[in-house]
């Protein structure tokens, strides 16, 4: 079974500074996805972005950024000038080329500094 | 323009009550989920459903069956309400092998 672990389970970081949150996972497939989810307190899922297994260039969407490492089986967010609105716990999530629903892991809740 | 709609948003009832969420999504989507989440905040899948298979988490309880009357719908049945089953549920949906978007999830409540 796939397994997902943000060994992480807060992180805080300073207004406008870099912050990574650490993700890895297990799996025997060759083909699957990775997510980043960011679930602020108004319990909402908003999708961050979205990794292919099969693309060696890592994903990027405005200020966030992947570290796709396949070997290490690591999977890693950069959020570059993080701001207040960034503050939500964030969700690592996996899912395979034929088995569509998302293994998550446990969350890392970041707070954003003024 | 809600692209994934789940009713209620809250739902207080008395342990042993039989309840309903409902969702529907105008997507266009092909597979929908339902999710659950606990109080640690940790989600785990409960459903997945297109119009071909529904796959059913082993490890969730028979007392909660989805039902899908066409594939824009994916409502959760819950009979015999636990105390256990207070969480916040989340429905889903995605079109192959395409990202899922979430409604906002229903907080349940057992008394």
């Amino acid at each position: 079974a796939q397994t997902v672990t943000q060994s992480q389970p807060e992180m805080s970081v300073q207004e406008a500074e870099t912050v990574t949150l650490s993700c890895t996972y297990d799996t025997s497939e060759s083909d699957y996805y990775l997510f980043w989810y960011k679930q602020p307190p108004s319990r909402q899922m908003i999708l961050v972005i979205r990794q292919e297994a099969y693309k060696q260039q890592n994903a990027t969407e405005n200020r966030f950024s992947v570290n796709f490492q396949k070997a290490a089986k690591s999977f890693s967010l950069k959020i570059s000038d993080s701001q207040l609105g960034d503050a939500a716990m964030y969700f690592c999530a996996y899912s395979s080329g034929s088995a569509r629903q998302l293994t998550f892991g446990s969350g890392t809740q970041l707070t954003v500094l003024p | 323009d809600t692209a994934v709609s789940q009713t209620p948003k809250y739902l207080v009832t008395q342990m042993g009550n039989d309840k309903s969420i409902k969702c529907e999504q105008n997507l266009g989507h092909d597979t929908m989920y339902w999710y659950k989440q606990d109080s640690k905040k940790f989600l785990k899948i409960m459903f997945s459903y297109n119009n071909k298979e529904l796959i059913i988490n082993e490890t969730v309880p028979n007392r909660f069956s989805p039902k899908s009357p066409d594939k824009a719908h994916l409502n959760l049945h819950i009979n015999s309400l636990e105390l256990g089953d207070s969480a916040v549920y989340f429905c889903a949906s995605s079109y192959e092998l395409g990202p899922q978007h979430f409604g906002d999830g229903t907080r349940l409540s057992i008394l």
